[in-house]
Formats: C-alpha cells, sequence, structure tokens
C-alpha cells in the first residue's frame, strides 16, 4: 500500500496562475483533509471532507477551492494564486474511530513557491 | 480558535541528555495528540492521551496529560540523533476529528 500520496512535489506559480493539487489514498479512508504549514504556525486546517461528495471549510479556507469526487481522491484548487499561498501544503485521512483510536495519515507534502 | 502553545519553539542538546517539551492552552480538550515530523516528510501519529493525569510510555518517550486536561508534556531520556525532528502537539475536534496544531517545538540532537 502505498499509503497517502501528492502530486505534485513541488510547484513554482506566478501571482494569478492557478493550479490543482492531487492527494490520492488506498486506504478506503472516509475522512481526508488539507492543512498547509508555515515557518513557526505548526499546520492550519484548509478543508476537509467526510465522505464522497463531501466538503467543508477549516480555519483558513480563502483561496482554495475542493472537490472529493471520489472516496479515494481529494483535490485542492488555487483558482488565482496569491504569494501568501507560498507553503507546504499536506494531504492526511483517516477512519472514523473512537476519539482514542483516531489517526491521520499524512502525505510527503507539496511545497508550493508563488512569485 | 482554541489556540495550543509549544515551549519551547526550539531545542539543540548533545545526545544522551534529556528534555521535556510542553503543551499548553486555557481550555479543556477531551484529547490530545503527539506527532512528529521529519524534514520533508508528513506528521507521523506518536499517541493520543484522552483521560486527566494519564501518562503513556513509548520507548524512551514518556506522555503525559494534565489532571484538567488542559496541557501535556513530552519527556525524552537519553535522546539520541534519531530523535531529531519537529514535535507537534495537536487537538482533534469536530464531526471529522479535523486537528488544531500547536506551533511545535523543533529538535536537534547533537552526536
Amino acid at each position: 500500500n502505498a499509503g497517502v500520496t501528492q502530486t505534485p512535489k513541488f510547484r513554482v506559480l506566478k501571482t494569478g496562475q492557478s493550479m490543482t493539487l492531487l492527494c490520492a489514498q488506498d486506504m478506503n479512508h472516509e475522512y481526508m483533509y488539507w492543512y498547509r504549514q508555515d515557518p513557526g504556525m505548526g499546520l492550519r486546517l484548509i478543508h476537509y471532507s467526510v465522505g464522497e461528495g463531501t466538503t467543508a471549510k477549516g480555519e483558513v479556507p480563502d483561496g482554495y477551492n475542493v472537490s472529493r469526487l471520489k472516496k479515494q481522491n481529494f483535490l485542492l484548487g488555487l483558482e488565482s494564486a496569491a504569494p501568501s499561498q507560498t507553503s507546504v501544503y499536506f494531504c492526511a485521512s483517516s477512519k472514523p474511530r473512537g476519539i482514542e483510536y483516531n489517526e491521520q495519515f499524512f502525505g510527503p507534502g507539496t511545497r508550493l513557491t508563488v512569485l | 480558535t482554541q489556540l495550543l502553545e509549544q515551549s519551547p519553539q526550539f531545542l539543540s542538546i548533545q545526545e544522551g541528555e534529556n528534555l521535556t517539551v510542553y503543551c499548553n492552552s486555557s481550555s479543556v480538550f477531551s484529547s490530545l495528540q503527539w506527532y512528529r515530523q521529519e524534514p520533508g516528510e508528513g506528521p507521523v501519529l506518536l499517541v493520543t492521551v484522552v483521560t486527566g493525569g494519564e501518562v503513556k510510555k513509548l520507548k524512551r518517550l514518556t506522555f503525559q496529560f494534565g489532571d484538567a486536561r488542559k496541557d501535556s508534556s513530552l519527556h525524552i531520556t537519553a535522546a539520541q540523533p534519531g530523535d531529531t525532528g519537529l514535535y507537534l502537539c495537536a487537538r482533534p475536534s469536530g464531526s471529522a476529528r479535523q486537528l488544531t496544531f500547536g506551533s511545535g517545538t523543533q529538535l536537534t540532537v547533537l552526536p
């Protein structure tokens, strides 16, 4: 099993360009998440999904859109990239379990630079 | 947003030393998780603590949840270079157990 994979690993965009980050998981997990990580700020939740066809906003959703057309995939879109979106983006997935056994599995990240 | 404050932000020690990192909040949590992140990788779960006063051990790592469930600590005994990484505490909440993270403690263990 590959776990959680993310495409691409690195990307450089110019201000105003658009792009889509792809997350795929092969663990049959219901829940999927997108986080961004900036220096000194830990990880912050952008959007999440509790199942195919459903999405919800997290802490920092502005400037991003998401889609979950298939259970195994969660796409993060930037319609008009801004320098403030320069960050490392992590996707994660998990199963709905009791709080003591909940574990999120993270992908390796996508490093995005917006010039 | 219920903030998680981690301290220290940076820690550099020699191999064999002991260390403690802290995660504090003004709010009560139903549970708290600790993750470790190595360069170029995503975070990996180390432990979940649920009960106030709970202590969990993972080899040389000891995790404690405060009695009032507002704080937690991670103690590493006889640190090794392989312990180097970013240690993050996180609070699961909401319909999807989505995580709110602390800002992290960057640990460097020198040989």
